[in-house]
């Protein structure tokens, strides 16, 4: 069964310090893949894509992630995080041609001030 | 423009009992989703609908859960009856012809 898995359940990070979620998903094909975030009392929201082209996709408010394909990842990066990035993080995959997108679990981010 | 419309925000049950939830995707949206989230877990998708067509329902439990896309808009989604299992955040979302999807705030089903 297709799969998206996520390294890190919870990470504490102090401001200014550099983030690296990692996320894996399993094999299946051409996919699209996909970071949402989920800000306190807020709704899931986009923070960016990869559809095709560059690997290296940017997103709001500074994030990044790169698409490997030999290593079946789309790891999200930040150089310098703040204390307003404190939010809950999921990675997700939609395989072209099918129709179901999968998340990951999800990753809750705790930036201390 | 407006986002995707839920109600209720907040349910409480107790088991065996029914309940539904509605959803108003963003005008325009062809595609809508139904995800159940339970805590500490990513979205499960439930169903999806392009107009008003299933084109997933593969981890619906339908022996219990219905979803309904009347007239290509807004949606339904009803429990009935409900388990403690169930209790969870049931999400909705649209797109437009694309994989990006917008999400709604929510419903927190609780069962007793």
């Amino acid at each position: 069964a297709q799969s998206v898995s996520q390294h890190n359940h919870h990470v504490i990070l102090s401001e200014a310090a550099s983030l690296e979620l990692g996320c894996n998903y399993s094999y299946g094909g051409t996919v699209n893949l996909f970071w949402y975030v989920q800000y306190p009392g807020q709704h899931l929201q986009l923070l960016l894509k990869y559809f095709s082209g560059d690997p290296l996709v940017k997103g709001i408010k500074g994030f990044e992630a790169e698409f490997i394909k030999s290593k079946f990842s789309f790891n999200l990066r930040k150089p310098s995080v703040q204390w307003s990035d404190t939010a809950e993080y999921f990675c997700a995959v939609s395989y072209t041609g099918g129709f179901k997108t999968i998340f990951g679990a999800g990753t809750r981010l705790f930036v201390k001030a | 423009e407006a986002g995707v419309a839920q109600s209720p925000r907040y349910k409480i049950i107790e088991k065996r009992q029914s309940v539904a939830f509605w959803c108003n995707p963003i005008s325009g949206h062809a595609t809508l989703y139904w995800y159940q989230q339970i805590l500490g877990q990513g979205p499960k998708l439930l169903i999806q609908f392009q107009n008003n067509g299933v084109v997933d329902d593969s981890q619906l439990p339908k022996d219990r859960f219905s979803a309904e896309r009347l007239k290509g808009v807004d949606s339904t989604l009803k429990i009935q009856p409900a388990k403690l299992e169930d209790s969870a955040v049931y999400l909705c979302a649209s797109s437009n012809q694309g994989y990006e999807q917008y999400f709604g705030p929510g419903t927190r089903l609780t069962v007793t």
